[in-house]
């Protein structure tokens, strides 16, 4: 079976610092990648995906990722976080032609104004 | 535009009690799925419905039972509630078979004395 490590449970960072969270799978054949956020109080919602093409993908509100296929990696990046950035990242695998997304145990990201 | 709308928000149960989680999408999406998510966790398939008509175990189906009752509707059933089962349950829709991108409900918080 498939699986998602995140590497870091809490990451606290002040305000203008540069983010990379951690995430590696475990299934070897092709995957489709992505990171959801849940901030506070609010369900989960759909920062960026890869599913082919271009290794490095950009999504909402300045979130880039990186598929690196040899190191089984999708982290996450952000060069500058904001306060309004605080919430719950979780990175989720899916086999391609699969419909079960395997989500990471997130990394609760905390931003010091 | 609700999305994917789940009722109740909260519900507390004892141990032994059953009852069941409603959800509902209006995107006239294909693909359905319950998810619980809990503490250090993250979050974890319980069942799925690929298609009107479909239902699939996901990752912990065992103490819960769904229907999907039509291409809007999917509910999650708790036949005699256990502690274990004190969570965060998440209804979640896709449009097509590929997962692209998956819309998830506000959540119910679950209590099983």
């Amino acid at each position: 079976a498939q699986s998602v490590s995140q590497h870091n449970h809490h990451v606290i960072l002040s305000e203008a610092a540069s983010l990379e969270l951690g995430c590696n799978y475990s299934y070897g054949g092709t995957v489709n990648l992505f990171w959801y956020v849940q901030y506070p109080g609010q369900h989960l919602q759909l920062l960026l995906k890869y599913f082919s093409g271009d290794p490095l993908v950009k999504g909402i509100k300045g979130f880039e990722a990186e598929f690196i296929k040899s190191k089984f990696s999708f982290n996450l990046r952000k060069p500058s976080v904001q306060w309004s950035d605080t919430a719950e990242y979780f990175c989720a695998v899916k086999r391609a032609g699969s419909y079960q997304l395997t989500f990471g145990k997130g990394t609760k990201l905390s931003v010091i104004p | 535009n609700a999305g994917v709308t789940q009722t109740p928000k909260f519900q507390v149960l004892k141990t032994g009690q059953s009852m069941t989680l409603q959800c509902a999408q209006d995107m006239n999406h294909n693909s359905m799925y319950w998810y619980r998510q809990d503490p250090g966790m993250g979050l974890r398939l319980i069942y799925y419905s690929a298609s009107e008509g479909t239902t699939d175990k996901g990752e912990v189906p065992n103490g819960y039972n769904v229907s999907r009752l039509n291409k809007r509707e999917f509910s999650l059933r708790l036949e005699s509630a256990a502690p274990s089962q004190t969570s965060v349950y998440f209804c979640a829709s896709s449009e097509t078979q590929r997962n692209e991108k998956l819309f998830f409900g506000s959540g119910t918080q679950l209590s099983v004395l």
